[in-house]
């Protein structure tokens, strides 16, 4: 079946410091990675994605990177600040046009 | 343009009892996603469909769980004679083309709490 495998399963982190959260996907025909952040006891919400036909996509302090090849791609988050405390899951697209999630990282930014 | 709306956000059943989990998808979406969230756990995917029809029911129990998206009114799970382990958050998502294309945008989820 469909895997996505996503670690760490926790990470703190400084205020200001990066966080990186990595995920390795099963699927090869795979081209869509988005990312979600859900914070607690509130729905998931996209923040990124990436497609397939680029390696790396930015948006103010968040990025996310695609290696293909290795079938792996990573969530990054620069100057972290207190409110990116959440559990974000990484996600890939599969050939039946859904989507599956990876297990979730729960990240706590330490003020 | 209101969201994804769940109903009911939270459900108490008794073992063997039968819970119906409803989602409305956003306005013009006809594609929706039903996922399960344990305690501390992440998303797994159930059931996928569009208008009255099942696209992908791979993630679907294979007995007890139903699921349908009629032409008229909202997606319907359905899960019958409840035992506690399907205690859970059960969230819908809803996307106006396939999720490889296109966001899923969430609802605030349905917690099913069975005693």
């Amino acid at each position: 079946g469909e895997n996505v495998e996503q670690h760490p399963s926790t990470l703190s982190v400084q205020e200001g410091d990066s966080a990186v959260i990595k995920c390795t996907y099963s699927d090869s025909a795979s081209n869509y990675f988005p990312w979600y952040k859900q914070e607690l006891g509130k729905r998931p919400q996209l923040i990124i994605d990436i497609r397939s036909n680029v390696g790396e996509k930015k948006d103010q302090r968040i990025a996310v990177t695609l290696n293909k090849t290795a079938k792996h791609f990573s969530l990054h988050i620069t100057e972290t600040q207190p409110e990116d405390s959440a559990v974000y899951f990484c996600a890939f697209q599969t050939g039946a046009n859904n989507l599956f999630f990876g297990t979730g990282t729960r990240l706590t930014v330490i003020p | 343009n209101a969201g994804v709306m769940q109903n009911p956000r939270h459900l108490v059943r008794r073992r063997g009892q039968e819970a119906r989990l409803r989602c409305s998808p956003m306005k013009g979406h006809s594609h929706v996603y039903w996922y399960r969230q344990l305690p501390e756990e992440g998303l797994k995917f159930m059931v996928y469909l569009q208008k009255e029809n099942i696209i992908d029911e791979s993630g679907m129990p294979k007995e007890r769980f139903s699921a349908e998206f009629p032409k008229e009114g909202p997606s319907i799970l359905r899960i019958q004679q409840v035992v506690r382990g399907d205690s859970a958050a059960y969230f819908c998502a809803s996307s106006g083309r396939a999720a490889n294309t296109g966001e899923l945008f969430f609802g605030e989820g349905s917690r099913l709490t069975v005693l």
